[in-house]
């Protein structure tokens, strides 16, 4: 049974970096086809794709966050970890992590979520 | 970037079928993914590669995709139903290959 869970802070001031932390279980980022990505959603807004890692170490990232983000991967702890720099209070949302089907595009397990908000 | 249009809502009576379509750009050549989401909860993917269904997903949610349209149909529907629903691709026609996801449909069980 495949779960992840997110992990980080609830509340960010402006200019600092989040750092987010996506736990998993079920599955190895080592096998080949995997990839795990990180979905935002701000409150009563679309989800919003932000980055995903692959099995092998490529990595994606929104063309219009791309500057701010960096996604990595602990193997062995079974941890994916997006940073964004530059928090402003429109990043306040829910920060989701999601396995991807091993053949195609589509996430098909995803995390509870963890709610990030922006504020002095 | 590519851009994927829902319609804002769709309201439907019980037992009744509801569309919720997702426009883009020659959408019918790429794959498209539906996501259920209800207040409060994560996703659920409900239709992946336009009309296959993950196991757990009921028979009455299907999909289909041509042209600059992609469709998901949810037959018989029920106040279970009621949800946001967003479509999702991979976008690789660009320099920047990446995921998107659709403006989102709440879909209203009257």
């Amino acid at each position: 049974q495949i779960t992840l869970k997110e992990s980080g802070p609830t509340l960010v001031k402006p200019t600092q970096t989040l750092t987010l932390t996506c736990t998993f279980s079920g599955f190895s980022l080592s096998t080949s086809g995997v990839g795990v990505g990180w979905i935002r959603q701000p409150p009563g807004k679309a989800l919003e794709w932000l980055a995903l890692i692959y099995w092998n170490g490529d990595k994606r990232y929104s063309p219009s966050l791309k500057s701010r983000l960096t996604i990595t991967k602990d193997t062995s702890k079974n941890q994916v970890v997006l940073t964004m720099t530059n928090m402003n209070p429109v990043d306040t949302a829910t920060y989701y992590c999601a396995h991807k089907l091993l053949r195609g595009f589509a996430f098909d397990i995803w995390g509870q979520g963890t709610m990030v908000t922006v504020s002095s | 970037s590519y851009v994927l249009t829902q319609p804002p809502s769709v309201s439907v009576a019980p037992g009744q079928t509801a569309r919720i379509t997702c426009g883009g750009n020659n959408i019918g050549s790429k794959s498209v993914h539906w996501y259920q989401q209800k207040p409060g909860q994560a996703p659920v993917l409900v239709v992946y590669d336009d009309s296959d269904r993950p196991s757990g997903i009921p028979e009455r949610f299907s999909g289909s995709n041509s042209g600059n349209t992609a469709t998901l149909t949810i037959s018989r529907v029920e106040a279970g139903d009621e949800a946001d629903y967003y479509c999702q691709v991979w976008d690789s026609s660009s320099d920047h290959r990446h995921y998107v996801f659709g403006t989102g449909t709440k879909v209203t069980v009257l």
